[in-house]
């Protein structure tokens, strides 16, 4: 499977800022997603990061609030902005190998304070 | 709406048993099922797939589907503590390209 890192691997960041999260692939890839992995709770799919053109967003989630990017077919990055801590999450970049199977970054820890 | 839906638990097991993890999901032209183990602090490891009905067997673990009880279920037999996890029930619905996610079903082995 692909090697997939992120950076940072956690952040504690103020109220109002900006932080963006980047995700490296060792191989290109078609697919790439970003989740969000709330305290104790599951993973929710925020956007497929589209290389190319504009990221697809899941409903509940806008471009002005995580922005995304996909320059080619080994990087992507999202930035959460304006931040609140209701945004507090762990923040995990995927990628789909073959047809099927998607694999995960380490995630990104991110604290607002 | 997509949904998919596992037992929260926690489940408890002894060391030795088997840990029977279940798992449905709604969108019955779903395709693709996967089982995915996260351990507390990283992030979720792929550890089965499944896409015909049937069973799908790999070492200790045991991957089920019944399509027409929209139905899967991950078996790990003799458990050990380092089964002890939260796993992931992941469904590829037939329009979507990612994975829809259950909540995870917490399972804690003791020795």
């Amino acid at each position: 499977s692909a090697v997939i890192s992120q950076k940072p691997s956690r952040d504690i960041c103020q109220r109002g800022t900006s932080l963006t999260i980047q995700c490296q692939v060792d191989s290109q890839v078609t697919m790439m997603f970003w989740y969000r992995q709330q305290p104790g709770q599951s993973l929710t799919l925020i956007a497929t990061a589209n290389q190319g053109s504009e990221a697809t967003y899941e409903s509940g989630f806008v471009i002005d609030k995580f922005p995304i990017s996909r320059p080619n077919l080994t990087f992507s990055t999202l930035t959460v902005s304006n931040m609140s801590p209701e945004d507090s999450s762990i923040y995990l970049c995927s990628v789909k190998q073959g047809p099927y199977e998607q694999y995960f970054g380490p995630g990104t820890r991110l604290t607002v304070t | 709406q997509k949904e998919v839906e596992q037992n929260s638990g926690p489940l408890s097991v002894p060391e030795g048993a088997i840990a029977s993890l279940n798992c449905t999901y709604s969108d019955r032209g779903s395709q693709s099922f996967f089982w995915y183990r996260q351990y507390s602090g990283k992030s979720p490891e792929l550890i089965m797939s499944i896409y015909s009905n049937g069973d799908k067997e790999d070492g200790r673990f045991t991957a089920q589907l019944n399509k027409a009880s929209q139905y899967v279920s991950l078996l790990i037999r003799d458990s050990q503590p380092s089964d002890s996890a939260t796993y992931l029930c992941a469904v590829n619905p037939p329009a979507g390209t990612a994975l829809i996610f259950g909540k995870g079903t917490t399972l804690s082995v003791s020795s």
